[in-house]
C-alpha cells in the first residue's frame, strides 16, 4: 500500500536555529496533510495542517510547505527551543476518515 | 478536562490472556480510532468507527476486536494476547474529516505481553 514517510529519523539542532523536518508521501489522492508533535509518554499533538490545494501555511513559529509535484512535505520551526525536542510525525488523509502516518523524526535541541 | 481518556495506562499480560482497553471521549465526536505505535514506526490503524454501533477494520486488525456501543466509548479487545501485540496503543477521536486539528489523541496505553 501507499505510505507516508520521513527522510531522516533524527535531527539535532542548536537552540535558536531554524529546524526543517521533511516528509515524502506517495498517495497523490491525499487531500490534506498534518504535522504532529509527540513528547515522551504522551499522545500526538496537532501542530499544523495543510490542504492539497495550498502550498504553504504558517502558524506560530511553524510553517508547512507542500510540493505536490515531488510529493514532499516539510515543517519549518523558527528559533527552535528546548521544548521543541520531540518526535515529529507527518500524516496524510483523504475523505475516508483515516490518517496514514510516517515513521517520525526525533528532534533534539542542543543548548 | 475535555478530551480523550484511555484506561489503563500500563498493563502486563501473559501470552494467551485477554483484556479490554477503554477509550472515552467527551467531545461528542462521531469518529473514533485505535492505533498502535511500535518503535521506529508511525502509528498504524487497527480499527475505527464512524458512529455509534459501527466499526471497521484498519490496517492491522488481526488479533483485535472493537465495539462502539455508546458514542463516547470505543473499546479495543485482545482475545488471546501474543508477544507481537506488545506496543503502545493510542485512541483518537475526530468531529469531521478533512481537518487535521479535528483529531484528538489520548495519552496512550503501554501494553507488554510476556
Amino acid at each position: 500500500g501507499e505510505s507516508v514517510g520521513l527522510h531522516l529519523p533524527t535531527l539535532s539542532v542548536q537552540e535558536g536555529d531554524n529546524s526543517i523536518i521533511n516528509c515524502a508521501y506517495s498517495n497523490s489522492a491525499s487531500d490534506y496533510f498534518i504535522w504532529y508533535k509527540q513528547e515522551s509518554g504522551k499522545g500526538p499533538q496537532f501542530i499544523i495542517d495543510i490542504r492539497s490545494n495550498m502550498d504553504k501555511r504558517q502558524g506560530q513559529r511553524v510553517t508547512v510547505l507542500l510540493n505536490k509535484t515531488v510529493k514532499h512535505l516539510s515543517l519549518q520551526i523558527a528559533a527552535t527551543q528546548p521544548g521543541d525536542s520531540a518526535v515529529y510525525f507527518c500524516a496524510e488523509g483523504d475523505n475516508d476518515y483515516k490518517l496514514s502516518f510516517g515513521a517520525g523524526t526525533t528532534v533534539t535541541v542542543r543548548a | 478536562n475535555a478530551g480523550v481518556t484511555q484506561t489503563p495506562k500500563f498493563r502486563v499480560l501473559k501470552t494467551g490472556q485477554s483484556m479490554t482497553l477503554l477509550c472515552a471521549q467527551d467531545m461528542n465526536h462521531e469518529y473514533m480510532y485505535w492505533y498502535r505505535q511500535d518503535p521506529g514506526m508511525g502509528l498504524r490503524l487497527i480499527h475505527y468507527s464512524v458512529g455509534e454501533g459501527t466499526t471497521a477494520k484498519g490496517e492491522v486488525p488481526d488479533g483485535y476486536n472493537v465495539s462502539r456501543l455508546k458514542k463516547q466509548n470505543f473499546l479495543l479487545g485482545l482475545e488471546s494476547a501474543a508477544p507481537s501485540q506488545t506496543s503502545v496503543y493510542f485512541c483518537a477521536s475526530s468531529y469531521s474529516i478533512g481537518t487535521g486539528d479535528g483529531y484528538t489523541f489520548g495519552s496512550g496505553t503501554r501494553l507488554t505481553v510476556v
